[in-house]
């Protein structure tokens, strides 16, 4: 049969609204969540993170939320600027402390920034 | 600081040629990773090393993949031989002790096996 690529969920926003990205994790026993953003033709960037024991978690123009009872994580993004357009990925980790280095990597959400 | 810098950013070779890929992690770092990046698939973990060691090597697809960090300054993934659906990025990364997740990734090496 043939095959198909990963469809990437896609979320436009106009230039200087907010955003919100939303993720779903799968194993109740991770404890330790992070966001990376990747721009076209780059690797990965860490933007932030946060541990289980924590519900929310601020940065310069970002913040994450974590909801542990239903397994949802999102990012938001105030006032979206052209250099927020990317691939957002959540990831998961599971591990005392999140001392483990095995990260559980989401299929990512393709953000547009509208001019 | 430089970052974490992969070289070459772009290779083409043809099939059953040997690839071999580079990296320099970040100073100070003692963890490595090399992933794998495919629409298909995701983001892929193929290796892990600790302090030069190679701890975890379960994602390697077959034989035809190897890597080595003769020191903390230096990794290579190679490929012999080659194959189509090696075609991907591959990223190298590296983290610090106690921050492992923290990873800093080098731009990529996008290879193309025709």
């Amino acid at each position: 049969g043939e095959s198909v690529g990963l469809h990437l969920p896609t979320l436009s926003v106009q230039e200087g609204d907010n955003s919100i990205i939303n993720c779903a994790y799968s194993n109740s026993a991770s404890d330790y969540f992070i966001w990376y953003k990747q721009e076209s033709g780059k690797g990965p960037q860490f933007i932030i993170d946060i541990r289980s024991n924590m519900d929310k978690r601020q940065g310069q123009r970002v913040t994450v939320l974590l909801n542990k009872t239903v397994k949802h994580l999102s990012l938001q993004i105030a006032a979206t600027q052209p250099g927020d357009s990317a691939v957002y990925f959540c990831a998961e980790n599971i591990g005392p402390g999140g001392s483990n280095y095995q990260l559980i990597w989401g299929a990512g959400t393709k953000l547009i920034i509208k001019p | 600081d430089a970052g974490v810098i992969q070289s070459p950013r772009h290779e083409v070779t043809e099939m059953g040629q040997e690839v071999t890929l580079r990296c320099k992690p970040i100073s100070g770092h003692n963890s490595l990773f090399w992933y794998r990046q495919t629409m298909m698939r995701g983001l892929e973990l193929l290796i892990y090393f600790n302090n030069n060691v190679p701890i975890d090597d379960s994602g390697m697809p077959e034989d035809r993949f190897s890597a080595k960090m003769p020191n903390a300054s230096f990794s290579t993934l190679k490929i012999q031989p080659s194959e189509p659906r090696d075609s991907a990025v591959y990223f190298c990364a590296s983290s610090r002790q106690g921050a492992k997740n923290i990873q800093y990734f080098g731009a990529g090496t996008r290879l193309s096996v025709l």
